[in-house]
């Protein structure tokens, strides 16, 4: 079973200029998330979806970055413009959530960002 | 607000030492808790997990972890550490923050652990 995929794994912006990362979740996951883990954290939950819809984004900083999950399986994560701030490693977990819960969440690798 | 906390930031240890890595959780309602391992270099992976049943959970690599709910404590241990075991631990909960809601993953800091060999 291949496992989560994130793209790029490495990314070096100046600041002001946007950047895009890109995940494929384990096939027939619905549940897809993007965290973003600074150097000596745990992971910061950015935004969650189920399927396509988008159930929990409080923590995303709605005037930079944005996501979407169309068709429900691929996802993209946008920063625009990029501040030195959102240098950190951003992770893309899926999971398989029906009614009840909990769940396993699966995580990519990551990609890691330098601002400058 | 709800949160993790691990005790300790770094850990090191010699080969064949025990280990035991602390765990605690402010919520104080129904939880699910679960110990990631991140080798050098690598992604995040579950080490072992709790749900419900017997509060001794054994997980990869001979890790394993015991739930003391009185405590709100999941601490992870291991008898006797390799030098493979050089990785960063992460301690999480999922909490049902309402009856409403859904369940959010909430995460510790982190240890580094350093095995020397």
């Amino acid at each position: 079973e291949a496992g989560v995929v994130q793209s790029p794994r490495y990314k070096i912006i100046e600041k002001k200029q946007p950047v895009a990362f890109w995940c494929n979740p384990i096939s027939g996951h619905n549940t897809l998330y993007w965290y973003r883990q600074n150097l000596g954290q745990g992971p910061e939950l950015l935004i969650r979806y189920e399927n396509e819809e988008a159930v929990d984004d409080s923590q995303l900083p709605k005037d930079r970055f944005s996501a979407e999950r169309l068709k429900g399986v691929d996802s993209t994560l946008k920063i625009q413009p990029a501040e030195l701030g959102d240098s950190a490693v951003y992770l893309c977990a899926s999971s398989l959530e029906s009614t009840g819960g909990p769940y396993e969440q699966y995580f990519g690798p990551g990609t890691r960002l330098t601002v400058t | 607000a709800q949160s993790v906390s691990q005790h300790n930031h770094h850990v090191i240890l010699s080969e064949a030492a025990s280990l035991e890595l602390g765990c605690n959780y402010s919520y104080g309602g129904t939880v699910n808790l679960f110990w990631y391992v991140q080798y050098p270099g690598q992604h995040l992976q579950l080490l072992l997990k709790y749900f419900s049943g017997d509060p001794l959970v054994k997980g990869i690599k001979g890790f394993e972890a015991e739930f003391i709910k009185s405590k709100f404590s999941f601490n992870l241990r291991k008898p006797s550490v390799q030098w493979s075991d050089t990785a960063e631990y992460f301690c999480a909960v999922n909490a049902l923050i309402s009856p409403d809601s859904n369940y959010q993953l909430i995460w510790g800091a982190g240890t580094k652990l350093i095995i020397k060999p």
